[in-house]
């Protein structure tokens, strides 16, 4: 059971380039997650999708967008990186999406913007 | 959203247990209160959840007292490898609670 997989692992970006990040869960689960983590810092909340069909912000979301692509993928996208999105981007899903259920992380994709 | 505080950081040494405290003032009736590890470079990963009063699993002992305005993550006879960053959450049971917020946690760091 691989849980959820992101990919990939290591990015460097130039600054005003775009990318996506990956995120795929097979626990069949129906919300998932987008967060960043910066050096010394928690989690800051980037978008969730509390279930297939519906995306909704988090406490960072200027910068990034997202698509629910299925029930097991959700993707991360920077249309024009910039320095301040260096991070460590971790995905995490949990079953139906209520915040007494626990949450399954990824190992995370780290992120430079030169 | 019920916010959590808890201490930035703690120091201990191997074989001592470990008690961290969390504050909820404003916990909803129907939240959970939920603990999770990281380990540099990983994602956090859960190891303990209660309601009330006292749970315990092959990890970690969680302590909630009746008002529930707090809680206390206890590590028993700690090692090197429990060096980690603690994180305290409460469910946004007003609202669904499927906006998940992290705090900064507490840095755990043991020392031989």
């Amino acid at each position: 059971n691989a849980g959820v997989t992101q990919t990939p692992k290591f990015q460097v970006l130039k600054t005003g380039q775009s990318m996506t990040l990956q995120c795929a869960q097979d626990m069949n689960h129906n919300s998932m997650y987008w967060y960043r983590q910066d050096p010394g810092m928690g989690l800051r909340l980037i978008y969730y999708s509390a279930s297939e069909g519906t995306t909704d912000k988090g406490e960072v979301p200027n910068g990034y967008n997202v698509s629910r692509l299925n029930k097991r993928e959700f993707s991360l996208r920077l249309e024009s990186a910039a320095p301040s999105q260096t991070s460590v981007y971790f995905c995490a899903s949990r079953n139906t999406g209520t915040s007494n259920e626990k949450l399954f992380f990824g190992s995370g994709t780290q992120l430079s913007v030169l | 959203l019920a916010k959590t505080t808890q201490p930035i950081s703690m120091d201990s040494y191997e074989g001592q247990e470990v008690n961290i405290t969390c504050s909820h003032n404003n916990i909803a009736t129907n939240d959970y209160i939920t603990w999770y590890q990281q380990f540099p470079s990983q994602g956090p990963r859960f190891i303990i959840q209660g309601y009330k009063t006292k749970v315990t699993n092959e990890v970690a002992s969680l302590f909630i007292p009746a008002d529930r305005k707090s809680s206390t993550l206890s590590l028993p006879r700690v090692s090197l490898s429990d060096t980690a960053v603690y994180y305290c959450l409460v469910g946004d049971g007003n609202t669904g609670g499927f906006k998940t917020i992290f705090g900064a946690g507490t840095r755990l760091f043991v020392k031989a």
